[in-house]
């Protein structure tokens, strides 16, 4: 079974905060995504990566930057974390990009 | 238009009913095609991916209709724990990027 891990389930910082949110999938795939999931908009791709320090942007990678450094863990920053970034971070891998991605369990973030 | 449409429903249903779901997708060459279901608060997971022939996976029959840009899910006898949202999802002809639809709800009562 594919496993993608999330650092935290929960998380609380303040306005201004800089946020490291790490993944980690033992599958050995190439390829991870960062994802957010707001209600009513459905899920949105922030960044993804296809190769160790590769990285493309998604649809809105404002206000996020990411890291890949080894294939196995992808970790999404935010620089200067603001309220309208609260939301449910999930990340996602896949060994090929024609196959479908499996999703971290999410970290569910508060930004006050 | 959104890129993947679908009913947001809800679906209620009684255990044991046949439900489907349908979606279209507004980019003719997308190149891959799921279903994902979430269950609430919870990560999406991968159901199926769907093919041009159409599969299917026990109670779970996917339908892909390129000419129309239709993907479709059939669940029969439904169960309870069939509740949750599912989500179409299409892979464009842009790399690994997936689009997701908005999900259908889908609630099964006893």
């Amino acid at each position: 079974d594919v496993k993608v891990t999330q650092s935290s389930r929960y998380l609380v910082k303040r306005t201004g905060e800089k946020v490291f949110l790490e993944c980690v999938q033992d599958m050995d795939h190439e390829n991870m995504f960062w994802y957010r999931q707001d209600p009513g908009l459905g899920l949105r791709l922030i960044y993804f990566s296809y190769d160790v320090k590769m990285k493309e942007k998604g649809d809105i990678p404002e206000g996020y930057s990411v890291s890949r450094e080894k294939k196995e863990r992808f970790s999404l920053i935010l620089e200067s974390a603001s309220t309208n970034q609260t939301s449910m971070y999930l990340c996602a891998s896949s060994r090929e990009l024609r196959e479908g991605q499996y999703f971290g369990p999410g970290t569910r973030l508060t930004v006050t | 238009r959104k890129e993947v449409e679908q009913d947001p429903g809800p679906f209620n249903v009684p255990e044991g009913a046949t439900v489907a779901f349908n979606c279209t997708y507004s980019n003719s060459a997308s190149q891959s095609f799921f279903w994902y279901r979430q269950d609430c608060r919870k990560e999406p997971k991968l159901l199926m991916s769907v093919y041009s022939s159409g599969n299917e996976d026990g109670r779970f029959t996917a339908q892909l209709n390129r000419a129309s840009q239709y993907i479709s899910l059939l669940i029969r006898d439904s169960k309870l724990s069939d509740s949750a949202t599912y989500l179409c999802v299409v892979r464009g002809n842009q790399g690994g990027k997936l689009i997701f639809g908005q999900g259908t709800e889908l609630s099964v009562k006893p």
